[in-house]
């Protein structure tokens, strides 16, 4: 069965830099989520969005920014990278807003390190 | 953690032996859902419960949820060496789609 696909796996940065995440939801999944897990932390919710619409926001900085397209696939765009965003990026995504019924998928995660 | 607690922190267990885990949380709940994360890696889905449930079985995975006390708890029966992995117990609220995820519990399984 079709997965979550997030790319890249791996993304070396150096400060300030800008970063592109991208996701690619399950086939027919219209609600993608992106989650940041620090190391030896829990996943923490940045954002989520359903049919190209934001959703619910958590605590993603300013610095940040993330968009769902027509295809339903997902971007986090992330600016003036700091060492503190060194984490991994998880995109998880489910097939409908209010899932009482369903889990979320999860991707793989993209390991970003801030040199 | 933003939602709760998971106990213990870390468990080592023998290869056979069943393994459990607990998770409280703080507001009303939607459904609770425990994940599995092997080192760095993925999160893995196990076991999503809803409110109004309160037990779920799922091959050697059986998942309680006591809604008065805000407190679940995952038992791994028969655990398998490969069973060594994070577990984590994330909650999604009553309102909104956001999961809030637990601390964590490491289990390591000795063979």
């Amino acid at each position: 069965a079709a997965g979550v696909i997030q790319s890249p796996r791996h993304l070396i940065k150096e400060k300030r830099e800008t970063a592109t995440l991208k996701c690619y939801p399950i086939p027919r999944h219209d609600t993608v989520y992106w989650y940041q897990q620090g190391p030896g932390q829990d996943p923490q919710f940045l954002i989520s969005f359903y049919e190209k619409m934001q959703s619910d926001k958590g605590s993603i900085p300013d610095r940040f920014s993330a968009q769902q397209f027509s295809d339903y696939h997902s971007e986090l765009n992330m600016s003036s990278l700091e060492l503190g965003d060194s984490a991994l990026y998880f995109c998880a995504s489910s097939p409908s807003r209010r899932p009482f019924y369903n889990e979320q998928f999860f991707g793989p995660g993209t390991r970003l390190t801030v040199l | 953690s933003q939602q709760g607690e998971e106990d213990p922190q870390a468990l080592s267990i023998q290869e056979g032996e069943n393994a459990t885990m607990n998770c409280s949380y703080k507001t009303s709940i939607n459904n609770l859902q425990w994940y599995r994360q092997n080192s760095g890696r993925g999160l893995v889905h196990l076991i999503l419960i809803r409110s109004n449930e309160r037990e779920k079985h799922s091959g050697r995975l059986r998942v309680t949820l006591d809604t008065s006390k805000k407190s679940s708890s995952l038992l791994i029966t028969a655990s398998r060496a490969a069973d060594t992995a994070s577990y984590f117990c994330a909650t999604l609220m009553e309102y909104g789609n956001k999961l809030v995820f637990g601390a964590g519990t490491i289990l390591r399984v000795k063979s």
